[in-house]
């Protein structure tokens, strides 16, 4: 099946650093989501854009919706050890028939104290 | 429940044989969804119900793979003739309408085929 092109595949990063990641797609969608998945668990929703060119912040989560619709951007600031985990992009085309998340491959974060 | 429930957590079944996962969607929620998540991948959408039909099957990869939603509330997946390729984690997620927003997924069944 079809899946977004996420990176970087992994990150091992220290305490209180910046990161960032990216998404990007041969398909154009009408709407970027970001999850976080721990082990074991479901993926939880972080952010959602909904408009090209579109920035928007959760805490210390902002993310970018890209001006060509096919790539989206996630930062995290001041990194802290609960952000370990796999952060996975997604697009879809809200308002079509299904509704249905295409996935990125997921960027695994881990943060040493 | 408050979330997405997911039955067994985790199933071990031998080549060949049937099994069926269940998803109990959260209590109101009209749209169910089923992904399939392999290792080190992302999920990949399987079917859709709004409501008891299944709206959009097309990501099922093959016929050995059915679901069903009788009553618009819990959906099974079922799967025929289990190949080890089948292994993986199915997630199952609902939305309380049909437009894809508010998506709440389960914690999902570790299929292990041997």
């Amino acid at each position: 099946g079809q899946q977004l092109n996420q990176s970087p595949q992994s990150m091992f990063i220290q305490e209180g650093e910046d990161v960032s990641m990216n998404c990007t797609s041969s398909s154009i969608f009408n709407t970027w989501l970001w999850y976080k998945q721990d082990p074991g668990e479901g993926p939880v929703l972080l952010i959602a854009l909904y408009k090209a060119g579109e920035l928007t912040s959760n805490g210390r989560l902002t993310a970018q919706f890209g001006i060509t619709r096919k790539d989206s951007f996630l930062n995290i600031s001041a990194s802290i050890p609960s952000d370990v985990g796999i952060y996975f992009c997604a697009g879809m085309n809200y308002g079509g028939a299904t509704n249905k998340l295409i996935f990125g491959t997921g960027t695994l974060l881990a943060v040493q104290p | 429940g408050a979330g997405v429930s997911q039955t067994p957590s985790n199933k071990v079944t031998e080549k060949g044989k049937y099994v069926e996962l269940r998803c109990d969607p959260i209590s109101g929620h009209t749209a169910l969804y089923w992904y399939r998540q392999s290792l080190g991948q992302g999920p990949e959408f399987l079917i859709y119900f709004q409501g008891t039909g299944a709206a959009d099957d097309s990501g099922l990869p093959n016929d050995r793979f059915f679901a069903v939603r009788p009553e618009g509330s819990v959906s099974t997946l079922k799967i025929q003739r289990t190949e080890r390729g089948d292994s993986a984690v199915y997630l199952c997620a609902s939305s309380p309408r049909g437009d894809g927003l508010g998506y709440t997924f389960g914690s999902g069944t570790r299929l292990t085929v041997v």
